[in-house]
């Protein structure tokens, strides 16, 4: 059975702190691993998508790890707002282009001012 | 751009009854739809994976005839939950593949159903 595994399971920063989290996923058989940003009452929000081991990808004050070796990815977030509030989703992918993707449980964040 | 309506956001409905969700891509043909299922404090949980004039694929333990998936048209893909039961209640959320290579999913809002 493949997993995902995030952690923390939720956090609770200052606004201006930076914060990371940790997603790990089975490391055979990798295809691509996703971050998505879900805000309550909204839909999902892709952030990235890597596919090479060493990857890392920035956007704006987020940024995102990939070790495919070891089966781990990292977010940052730095400098954290209020609005980065959210639960932050990792999902692997371990088929070709539009095989579906496995979820973690996502962490959520909370930032307050 | 890529844009996912998913309809009803919320539907409260008695048990015994059959209830239809509908996932829409505004801007794009989505090739591939997969629906989901999220369980308080747990994961999405791949339901089905739906391809356009095909039949849909099933994940393991999600009985196909009690939720019948049609994926009609590139835009359009609904879930029916046939003979809802109080088990049933949970949060269904639809994605879409624009089938280009490696892209994101692109979500649905989602529905939130309640089975009394």
């Amino acid at each position: 059975i493949l997993n995902v595994e995030q952690s923390p399971q939720s956090l609770h920063v200052q606004e201006g702190d930076s914060t990371n989290f940790t997603c790990s996923f089975p490391s055979s058989n990798f295809y691509a691993l996703h971050w998505y940003r879900w805000e309550t009452a909204k839909s999902p929000e892709a952030l990235f998508v890597m596919t090479l081991n060493g990857d890392e990808k920035k956007k704006g004050r987020i940024s995102a790890t990939l070790n495919t070796k070891e089966g781990y990815s990292y977010l940052y977030i730095k400098g954290s707002q209020p609005e980065d509030s959210a639960t932050y989703l990792c999902a692997f992918s371990a088929g070709q282009a539009g095989t579906a993707l496995i979820f973690g449980k996502g962490t959520t964040l909370s930032v307050s001012s | 751009g890529a844009v996912v309506s998913q309809h009803p956001s919320r539907v409260i409905c008695k048990s015994g009854t059959s209830v239809k969700i509908e996932c829409r891509s505004l801007d794009f043909q989505a090739t591939t739809m997969f629906w989901y299922r999220q369980f308080p404090k747990q994961s999405l949980m791949l339901m089905a994976t739906s391809n356009e004039g095909s039949k849909a694929t099933y994940e393991q333990g999600v009985e196909k005839d009690k939720f019948l998936i049609n994926h009609a048209s590139l835009t359009l893909s609904t879930l029916t939950v046939t003979s809802a039961h109080p088990e049933d209640s949970s949060f269904y959320i639809c994605s879409a593949h624009p089938g280009q290579g490696i892209s994101p999913l692109h979500f649905g809002n989602g529905t939130r159903l309640t089975v009394t």
